[in-house]
């Protein structure tokens, strides 16, 4: 079965750090982009970040470049978020989700992971 | 990276058919024929419908289709069902990014 668990979510204060860890299982972790994606309580969806299967092709949303870092292990077939000075508009459930097409380095996104929850409060 | 602007709230009898919205500019939704739908239900992670712009991924109900003209994307949903209730999200590829929509929660009446 084709699958993404995500963990690393928790309590944090502001200024804070938390890393996050999204572990795929089911298909060619290597072969796929992947992004997480977060959603603050009651509000939409809200793209972060992206890296392409090969690391070579990183991008992040204005409000958390220079702050956040994508990266991944494609020998353990996981993905990382690094969040580093985390405020209180941080706290979110963050999804990971896998781009649709094997190598493509962007595109819809197809599998997501079940989430898990930051909350960035003194 | 502004958000794309969706309708609020749509809402529609089962067996009616409706149209949501998806409003961006040259940079995102006109620029780029990757606009891609995404349906959550409460507590859930979202679940990819259509993708770029009007193609349906394998056990997707044929109910759902979408198109594109212009900077504005729709989704329309026919012969609408109960199941069909939950919040749906349009998504688009800029230069350098992905933009989700705002937003929109489809009640069935």
């Amino acid at each position: 079965e084709v699958q993404l668990v995500e963990s690393g979510g928790g309590l944090v204060k502001p200024g804070g750090s938390l890393r996050l860890s999204c572990a795929a299982s089911g298909f060619t972790f290597s072969s796929y982009s992947m992004n997480w994606v977060r959603q603050a309580p009651g509000k939409g969806l809200e793209w972060v970040s992206s890296i392409s299967s090969s690391s070579s092709y990183i991008y992040y949303a204005d409000s958390v470049k220079g702050r956040f870092t994508i990266s991944r292990d494609n020998a353990k077939n996981s993905l990382y978020l690094q969040m580093n000075s985390l405020r209180a508009e941080d706290t979110a459930v963050y999804y990971c989700a896998r781009v649709r097409i094997a190598v493509a380095a962007r595109g819809a996104f197809d599998i997501w992971g079940q989430g898990t929850m930051v909350t960035v409060s003194s | 990276q502004s958000a794309l602007t969706q309708p609020a709230s749509v809402s529609g009898s089962p067996g009616q058919s409706i149209t949501i919205s998806c409003t961006g500019t040259s940079s995102d939704v006109g620029g780029y024929n990757y606009v891609s739908w995404y349906q959550q239900h409460p507590g859930k992670a979202p679940k990819l419908m259509i993708y770029d712009v009007s193609n349906r991924p394998s056990g997707v109900s044929n109910r759902f289709s979408g198109s594109k003209s212009g900077n504005t994307a729709s989704l329309t949903i026919s012969g609408l069902q109960a199941e069909d209730e939950a919040d749906y999200y349009c998504s688009s590829y800029t230069s350098s990014s992905t933009v989700f929509g705002t937003g929109t929660k489809v009640t069935v009446l």
